[in-house]
């Protein structure tokens, strides 16, 4: 069966120091990835989404970066994160060429101080 | 772009009562998904229903893909229940977009 798994779990960092969430996904191959944003009482914001190796699209402006850098891992950095960067970020993961049905990872808390 | 509206955003239930949550999206999707985030955050699948009607247990739901709206219903309620439901609908591999969620508090 097909697990994904997100660390750190939880996360307090300064206003101006670098960021790197990790996703990774076991028990399939080609997997598309997406990184969302929860901001508290909301719903899910799509941040990024990759459909292979290398292969990031972006659907906001904002202070963070992903990359692709194997065919099951998938990273959230920041240079330089801001207060504004504090949420919950959940990966999620659908098969390629299904559905697209979307299964999440457990999520990592970020609290920029 | 698509836009979803869910509705109400907070029910509040004694345990044993039924309801109906509702989500209402703006154009045609290929996917539609229902989740429960429990009280760590952990989002579950509980429907994937881009049409149809299905059942799980005391949930089901139905979407009207023709009139864009879904229903998911929840019967015999339990304290269990408690927590947000989300809508979630899908134009493509990459392209989502969440509802605000209905907040489901079931008391005993």
């Amino acid at each position: 069966s097909q697990t994904i798994h997100q660390w750190p779990a939880t996360l307090v960092q300064p206003v101006g120091s670098p960021l790197s969430l990790e996703c990774t996904v076991e028990g399939t191959s080609n997997p598309n990835l997406y990184w969302y944003r929860q901001a508290a009482g909301r719903g899910l914001q799509l941040l990024f989404y990759s459909v292979g190796i290398g292969q990031i699209s972006s659907e906001v402006p904002q202070n963070l970066s992903a990359s692709r850098p194997q065919d099951r891992q998938f990273i959230l950095s920041s240079k330089k994160l801001l207060l504004s960067d504090s949420g919950f970020y959940l990966c999620a993961w659908s098969a390629r060429g299904g559905s697209y049905e979307q299964y999440f990872g457990p999520g990592t808390r970020l609290t920029v101080t | 772009g698509i836009q979803v509206e869910q509705s109400p955003p907070d029910l509040i239930l004694q345990e044993g009562a039924n309801s109906t949550l509702r989500c209402n999206f703006s154009d045609s999707v290929n996917n539609l998904q229902w989740f429960h985030q429990n009280p760590w955050g952990q989002l579950i699948n509980l429907f994937y229903i881009p049409s149809g009607t299905k059942q799980n247990g005391r949930l089901s739901a139905t979407t009207v893909a023709t009139e864009r709206y879904s229903l998911l219903y929840i019967s015999s309620s339990q304290t269990t229940d408690s927590g947000v439901y989300f809508c979630a609908v899908f134009t493509n591999a990459g392209k989502s977009t969440f509802g605000d969620g209905t907040t489901l508090t079931v008391k005993p």
